[in-house]
């Protein structure tokens, strides 16, 4: 099975910052990776298709880049809607996997 | 307006079984393939299992395999997910999710989920 990895597990930052999180595959998946942000009791939302196709909706200050092993989700200004939890994962081969996620909080 | 809404979820004992539904509305159905996923209370998104259009393939993780079986029913527009020997690690929301198109295997459209206890 393919195994993802994601840095920081958590990230602390404020109103305004560029965020970026990590996520490693631990084997080639080519571009086949989503991001997802999640809140608090909620269903996860797509954020990022096919490691950077940004989901129609999703604001432009979301972007995703990588292919092979290493993938980056980046969020060029954070705002206040912006605080949860992102998820990446693989779609490239049977059984699909999700990284940990990366918490990103109030600093 | 795209909708998928899970039932069947509620208090099971270990061993025993629980049958989840989705029922979908606002697109063909019968043209994309469907998964659930699953999520423990204060853990991680963990895929379960995924069920192409017409039920070709399919496909489990290992954590619940030759447990769990999922299947559809294009005429009524259903996703199912029959559990069975239901272990405590088991519990979780059960969310089902479509995939974004045929071509790619994103999840677009997700359910609000359904809670399953396993506990004695």
């Amino acid at each position: 099975d393919i195994q993802m990895t994601q840095s920081p597990s958590t990230l602390s930052a404020s109103v305004g910052d560029r965020v970026t999180i990590t996520c490693r595959a631990s084997q080639s998946i080519s571009s086949w990776l989503a991001w997802y942000q999640q809140k608090p009791g909620k269903a996860p939302k797509l954020l990022i298709y096919k490691a950077s196709g940004l989901e129609s909706g999703v604001p432009s200050r979301f972007s995703g880049s990588g292919s092979g092993t290493e993938f980056t989700l980046t969020i060029s200004s954070l705002q206040p809607d912006d605080f949860a939890t992102y998820y990446c994962q693989q779609y490239n081969t049977y059984p699909f996997t999700f990284g940990p996620g990366t918490k990103v909080d109030i600093k | 307006e795209v909708q998928l809404v899970e039932s069947g979820g509620g208090l099971v004992k270990p061993g025993g079984s629980l049958r989840l539904s989705c029922a979908v509305s606002g697109f063909t159905f019968s043209s994309y393939s469907m998964n659930w996923v699953r999520q423990a209370p204060g853990k991680g998104l963990e895929w379960v299992s995924s069920i192409s259009s017409r039920s070709s393939y399919i496909y489990y993780a290992d954590s619940v395999k030759g447990r769990f079986t999922i299947s559809r029913d294009n005429a009524k527009n259903s996703l199912f997910l029959q559990m069975s020997s239901l272990r405590a690690e088991d519990t979780a929301v059960y969310y089902c999710a479509r995939d974004r198109y045929y071509y790619d295997s994103s999840a677009l459209y997700w359910g609000q989920g359904t809670l399953v206890t396993v506990s004695s």
